[in-house]
């Protein structure tokens, strides 16, 4: 697609549920990033795959948290049993460089997700 | 453990005038910096971006200014107008690692 796309772009659900946010990057990019952003803070890293490397899971905050790539092109980020504090912005990116360096990322326009 | 700091989160300017947008960083592995623009509902936009080799980076309206050993950078748009008014997001990268600020909201009044 012409860009990063993500959905649903707004997610309200009760506290100890289980969420998907899926992330459909731009073609060709074999980079992809999961970040959050909670109200107030800055873009937290979450996750990146790149090709059929193993993912880099070092920014995921718990057990909870979990995302898978197939076929080197769709993503889907999954939280299970919601809390709280989970409630924030998760933006997804892609990128043609494994670094982004002088290109940078294009990000998509986000998930709002809302535990209640 | 913030290794990339906004400390301004919001900076009012009027039209025509100057924006200065301040950025610091702690991890010297750093070596690129870029800065990103958010409009509300929207995702980051890569605005402009300096490699640790350089010290100033120009882009039209948009200059990126980097002092290493004060481990600082900033964004300057001169001159501001209405439609620059946004979220500006500092970044720094280091291979495989990027790490973002807080964020700057700039209002640019007419």
């Amino acid at each position: 697609g012409a860009g990063v796309s993500q959905s649903p772009s707004n997610k309200v659900t009760e506290k100890g549920k289980d969420v998907e946010l899926r992330c459909d990057p731009i073609s060709g990019h074999t980079a992809l990033y999961w970040y959050r952003q909670s109200l107030g803070q800055g873009l937290e890293f979450l996750i990146y795959f790149q090709g059929n490397s193993a993912p880099d899971k070092s920014g995921l905050p718990s057990d909870r948290f979990s995302a898978e790539r197939t076929g080197g092109s769709v993503s889907t980020l999954t939280i299970q049993r919601t809390q709280q504090e989970d409630s924030a912005v998760y933006l997804c990116a892609s990128s043609l460089v494994i670094t982004g360096h002088g290109y940078g990322y294009t990000f998509g326009s986000g998930t709002r997700l809302t535990v209640v | 453990d913030q290794q990339v700091k906004q400390n301004s989160p919001s900076l009012s300017v009027q039209e025509g005038r100057i924006s200065i947008l301040n950025c610091d960083y702690t991890n010297s592995m750093f070596d690129y910096f870029l800065w990103y623009k958010k409009y509300p509902a929207e995702g980051p936009t890569f605005l402009i971006s300096i490699s640790s080799i350089k010290d100033k980076n120009e882009d039209g309206r948009f200059t990126v200014f980097l002092n290493k050993s004060a481990k600082h950078l900033s964004l300057h748009i001169v001159p501001s107008q209405p439609g620059d008014s946004a979220v500006y997001f500092c970044a720094a990268s280091a291979y495989n690692d990027m790490r973002f600020g807080a964020g700057t909201r700039l209002t640019v009044k007419p």
